[in-house]
């Protein structure tokens, strides 16, 4: 596709159901991240793919987030036993960058959780 | 890891000139970008600033003095349709890979 794309754009549950949030990354993109942003705050790092491996996810929260890119490209953040904290909105950036070079981020429109 | 502190929010008149200032600190420093933000978008790419001093583009530059950990972001001739966030973010070494921190963000309101 022509850019970065999400899905669910908005997603509600309820309090302890699991949820599964879709990035599908600019074609050819090596790096992609998973970000979390809360209203009045910059994007809050979560974990970093380069290709298949997650290179950093230092970012999660605690075990309830994991997040997988099975074949170097789509990458799914999924969420367990979901709680009212873990409402916001989850942003997903791919870029072209190798390591050691640089690369700007393309973000996608985000999906939106809310948590009942 | 990474600390990165910018001012909450500002307030600039049209027309005038604005100054977004990002301190950070950092291991493995590789790069530092700014990124725009409006209500209930997603964040685009303003500028990447790898060696110190200023890059100009257009109505938009951005400083960077590696030694002393700090940027800035200078925005010129002020439109109402630069009220957004601006982000501050700082690409730093994540286990051989350069990983991508975000700031809090600044609010710029511009007035008439």
């Amino acid at each position: 596709g022509a850019g970065v794309s999400q899905t669910p754009s908005n997603k509600v549950t309820e309090k302890g159901k699991y949820v599964e949030l879709r990035c599908d990354p600019i074609s050819g993109h090596t790096a992609l991240y998973w970000y979390r942003q809360s209203l009045g705050q910059g994007p809050e790092f979560l974990i970093y793919f380069q290709g298949t491996g997650a290179a950093d996810d230092s970012g999660l929260p605690n075990d309830r987030f994991f997040a997988v890119r099975p074949e170097g490209s789509v990458s799914t953040l999924k969420i367990q036993r979901t709680e009212r904290g873990d409402s916001a909105v989850y942003l997903c950036a791919s870029s072209a960058k190798l390591a050691g070079g640089p690369g700007e981020l393309f973000f996608g429109e985000g999906s939106r959780l809310t948590v009942l | 890891g990474q600390n990165i502190d910018q001012p909450t929010e500002m307030t600039a008149t049209e027309g005038a000139i604005v100054q977004i200032n990002c301190t950070y600190q950092t291991s493995g420093f590789n790069g530092l970008f700014w990124y725009q933000q409006h209500a209930g978008e997603a964040p685009t790419f303003l500028s990447y600033n790898v060696l110190d001093g200023l890059e100009e583009k257009g109505r938009f530059s951005s400083f960077l003095s590696r030694s002393k950990g700090y940027s800035y972001l200078l925005l010129k001739e002020l439109q109402m349709k630069d009220s957004a966030s601006y982000l501050c973010a700082v690409e730093g070494d994540s286990g051989g890979y350069q990983k991508v921190t975000f700031g809090t963000g600044t609010k710029l309101q511009v007035i008439p």
